[in-house]
């Protein structure tokens, strides 16, 4: 079965720092990989998908995801945080079939000191 | 373009009553999604509607929870009767097409339900 595992449960950084958020996955087949930010009140928002082909993915604000089949990775990173990135990032599989259910981790927080 | 929109945002009931969570979708997306957003914990998919149809329901907890969409557009999930376990945020998300997984998942702001 699919699940993703997201080491980090909070991560502090300063403005203008890098960040790299933490993501393992655990699926047979080539797996749809999602990161998705929230914002409290908020729904959550995609910040890039990866589905094949190269497999360094850009996304929106700044960031990109890594994907490593050998290690069952897919990384977000971002050069320079700004203090509007705090809020909680979620990693995503998906199953690739015609059903849409989608497996989160169960996020990181990030805090932003400025 | 409006995005999904959910009603209400916040409810709180005591146990043993029944709660409604409504869902309009972004207009012309065929499918829907409910999820189930438990404090410090990710989404869990309760139900897949594509159009009318259901086509996932396998974590949904047909004793006490259902859902529909008439007419293929917006959708209501309702408990009855509520736990205090069903404490959690209630998502609401769409996208365009039928190819499952490939589809980006639009998700509304949600409702936070507080069950005393």
């Amino acid at each position: 079965a699919q699940s993703v595992t997201q080491p980090d449960i909070h991560i502090t950084v300063s403005e203008g720092a890098s960040l790299e958020l933490r993501c393992n996955y655990s699926y047979g087949a080539t797996p749809y990989l999602f990161w998705y930010v929230q914002s409290p009140g908020q729904g959550l928002q995609l910040l890039l998908k990866y589905f094949s082909g190269d497999t360094l993915v850009q996304g929106i604000k700044g960031f990109e995801a890594e994907f490593k089949r050998s290690q069952s990775s897919f990384n977000l990173r971002k050069p320079s945080v700004h203090w509007s990135d705090a809020a909680e990032y979620f990693c995503a599989v998906g199953a690739g079939s015609t059903l849409g259910r989608l497996y989160f981790g169960r996020g990181t927080q990030l805090t932003v000191w400025p | 373009e409006a995005g999904v929109a959910q009603s209400p945002r916040y409810k709180i009931i005591e146990k043993r009553q029944s709660v409604a969570f409504w869902c309009n979708p972004i207009s012309g997306h065929a499918t829907l999604y409910w999820y189930q957003q438990i404090l410090g914990q990710g989404p869990k998919l309760l139900i897949q509607f594509q159009n009318n149809g259901v086509v996932d329901d396998s974590q949904l907890p047909k004793d006490r929870f259902s859902a529909e969409r008439l007419k293929g557009v917006d959708s209501t999930l309702k408990i009855q009767p509520a736990k205090l376990e069903d404490s959690a945020v209630y998502l609401c998300a769409s996208s365009l097409g039928l190819a499952g997984s490939r589809e980006t998942q639009y998700f509304g702001p949600g409702t936070r339900l507080l069950v005393l």
